[in-house]
């Protein structure tokens, strides 16, 4: 089964509103990371932020991550049509740094 | 960099038939991942090196899948005999730090395999 969920699993909005993904896993991580997939190409790394921090900015993206819940969240301010692309966090567990477990990714459509 | 790079970017072939897709790494990185995406699974890790060893192939589906990765700057996932299941996106995908995923990956444009 999947580490992470996302929800909401689609999202549509309008240019320069905020979208917000969220992101929960099952179990203890050493790191979380996000991506972003446009339609028919690979994936591109985001951001990374490990299992002792709790916030994390990189242009207009915001991370959080609430390791007692388990759950984190992907803030995209202002967004743009061309932010539209799916969202997935991925996951490195605890107990195996080896490897990054996929989430099933959110589709985010802005509109202009 | 030209980043990481697969080949070829589709693959059409009939049931029963040999695939192999290929992989160049980004040089430098010492870890690589492959992954397959289907609409139904999602992204799935079938199997990674380190260092060019395979260290996890438990993702691997079934016997018809093998890979390789004869040297640092080159691996290959092969699927024989080939099934009309098999048809999905393959992700190649590396990054530095081998044994600790503490670095974002880097994904290359995949290979998109409809099995006929």
């Amino acid at each position: 089964s999947q580490q992470g969920e996302e929800d909401p699993q689609a999202l549509s909005i309008q240019e320069g509103e905020n979208a917000t993904m969220n992101c929960s896993y099952k179990t203890s991580i050493n790191n979380l990371q996000w991506y972003r997939q446009n339609s028919g190409r690979g994936l591109v790394h985001l951001i990374l932020i490990r299992s002792n921090e709790r916030e994390k900015h990189s242009g207009r993206l915001r991370v959080t991550l609430d390791t007692s819940k388990k759950s984190s969240s992907l803030l995209i301010t202002a967004s743009r049509a061309a932010d539209t692309a799916s969202y997935f966090c991925a996951t490195v567990l605890y107990y195996n740094t080896d490897k990054l477990i996929f989430g099933t990714g959110t589709r985010l459509q802005v509109f202009p | 960099d030209a980043g990481v790079i697969q080949s070829p970017r589709h693959e059409v072939t009939e049931m029963g038939q040999e695939v192999t897709l290929r992989c160049k790494p980004i040089s430098g990185h010492n870890s690589l991942f492959w992954y397959r995406q289907t609409m139904m699974r999602g992204l799935e890790l079938l199997i990674y090196f380190n260092n060019n060893v395979p260290i996890d192939d438990s993702g691997m589906p079934e016997d018809r899948f093998s890979a390789k990765m004869p040297n640092a700057s080159f691996s290959t996932l092969k699927i024989q005999p080939s099934e009309p299941r098999d048809s999905a996106v393959y992700f190649c995908a590396s990054s530095r730090g081998a044994g600790q995923s503490n670095y974002g990956y880097t994904f290359g444009s995949g290979t998109r395999l409809t099995v006929v």
